[in-house]
């Protein structure tokens, strides 16, 4: 239950595109759910996140779509460069009980220019 | 933003010898803090949760004399990593949560290598 699955493991796009990572989990408790972005060698970077009042999230060129019913969420790359080229971590908690994040599998996402 | 700093961000170590590794909360005052090891094109693997003034909280199968943990102030936690073994080279990261929006924040991250 306190799972969450991330897809695709990997992901090749050209500039420009949009790419899409989906994540999905069970526990109906969580109430927090960021993104991550990691370089190599680099700690994990918040890049976006969502609490499940809302639908979707935009911030610059990244936007999160959610579905509470579904419990489901994605993250989109508008407009992706070659520097966005890096691994995407899913993740949830339960915010309020301070309790730790839980990660998806991870989304090793290449940009070609 | 809140910042994490995590040092050394790399060490090299022989085996049989301790390594420590530090992480900072730089801005804020961290009551938790939680420890991850990450293996290569892998995710991050809670190791365990330390609590400012308690002993941290282990995740199953992670060896508490092994990974020593030290959480003596509120921007200050540590790992030991004691007798290492070439199997105990890593990816290590800490992360710290911030109480006044509940973020989470990382370090950069240390590898370690024991030869």
């Amino acid at each position: 239950q306190q799972q969450v699955k991330q897809s695709p493991q990997s992901l090749i796009v050209q500039k420009g595109g949009i790419p899409i990572i989906n994540c999905a989990y069970e526990n109906t408790a969580f109430d927090y759910f960021p993104w991550y972005q990691q370089f190599p060698g680099k700690g994990p970077a918040l890049l976006i996140a969502i609490r499940p009042d809302v639908s979707e999230k935009k911030e610059g060129r990244f936007t999160i779509s959610f579905n509470k019913s579904a419990k489901q969420f994605s993250l989109h790359i508008m407009d992706s460069q070659p520097g966005d080229s890096a691994t995407y971590f899913c993740a949830a908690s339960v915010e309020t009980s301070g309790s730790r994040l839980t990660f998806g599998e991870g989304t090793q996402l290449t940009v070609n220019p | 933003g809140a910042v994490v700093s995590q040092h050394p961000s790399w060490v090299i170590c022989k085996s049989g010898t301790s390594v420590k590794i530090e992480c900072r909360s730089l801005d804020f005052q961290a009551t938790t803090m939680f420890w991850y090891r990450q293996f290569p094109k892998q995710s991050l693997m809670l190791m365990a949760t330390s609590n400012e003034g308690s002993k941290a909280t282990y995740e199953q199968g992670v060896e508490k004399d092994k990974f020593l943990i030290n959480h003596a102030s509120l921007t200050l936690s540590t790992l030991t990593v004691t007798s290492a073994h070439p199997e105990d080279s890593s990816f290590y990261i800490c992360s710290a949560r911030d109480p006044s929006n509940y973020g989470y924040t990382f370090g950069s991250g240390t590898r370690l290598t024991v030869v």
